[in-house]
């Protein structure tokens, strides 16, 4: 039972480089969310997909992109990689919004020097 | 605006039962959450509550609900070494999409 997967697990950028974070689930969700999350601040949602083809702002879309091209895939595109972006990435995906529970990935730790 | 508090750490000894607080802002949810977040993981659910009930209890977890002062607790008997984790709270928003808490660090000393 793969569940979320994410890839990769560790990655240290560049200023000013850029990296697709992977998500991809078996579950055949409709949803799929973007967090991330920094110490003491809990999980901020950068993007969602309530389903193939439409994606959504969150709280902190700025400097990110998605594309939801299947339903098993999300991934989040990071450009001109910032300090700011140092963080641990989670990808989550749910079988409807609302009440429904999230599964999570085991999550993405970059680091932007 | 939404907002979910919680503090940041709480310390118990093991056997002793540990209860967890968080508050929320927004009266319209209908599901509040707990999530574990064991080191090196992503969150895993570990129990919510529908909003109509006062009390759920699941094992060793209870959580309580005051809608009135918009106050959710997770109370976990018996605590195990196990235990030690982030635990979140959240709240499903009337946008539909889960607003977190900041976790609160569970340390369970031997």
């Amino acid at each position: 039972n793969a569940g979320v997967t994410q890839t990769p697990k560790f990655r240290i950028l560049k200023i000013g480089q850029s990296m697709t974070l992977q998500c991809t689930q078996d579950m055949n969700h409709n949803y799929m969310y973007w967090y991330r999350q920094d110490p003491g601040m809990g999980l901020k949602l950068i993007y969602y997909s309530v389903g193939a083809g439409i994606t959504d702002k969150g709280e902190v879309p700025n400097g990110y992109n998605v594309s939801r091209s299947t339903t098993e895939d999300f991934p989040l595109r990071l450009e001109l990689a910032a300090p700011s972006q140092t963080s641990v990435y989670f990808c989550a995906s749910s079988y409807e919004g609302g009440g429904s529970p999230l599964h999570f990935g085991n999550g993405t730790r970059l680091t932007v020097t | 605006g939404e907002d979910v508090e919680q503090s940041l750490f709480l310390s118990v000894r093991e056997g002793d039962s540990s209860v967890i607080n968080c508050t929320y802002t927004d009266s319209s949810s209908t599901y509040l959450y707990w999530y574990k977040q064991e080191p090196g993981a992503g969150l895993q659910l570990l129990t919510y509550i529908f909003s109509n009930m006062d009390m759920k209890q699941d094992q060793r977890l209870t959580v309580l609900l005051n809608k009135k002062d918009k106050h959710l607790s997770l109370r976990i008997a018996d605590t195990q070494t196990g235990d030690s984790a982030i635990y979140f709270c959240a709240e499903n928003s009337n946008t539909g999409k889960l607003i977190f808490g900041q976790g609160t660090t569970l340390q369970v000393k031997p």
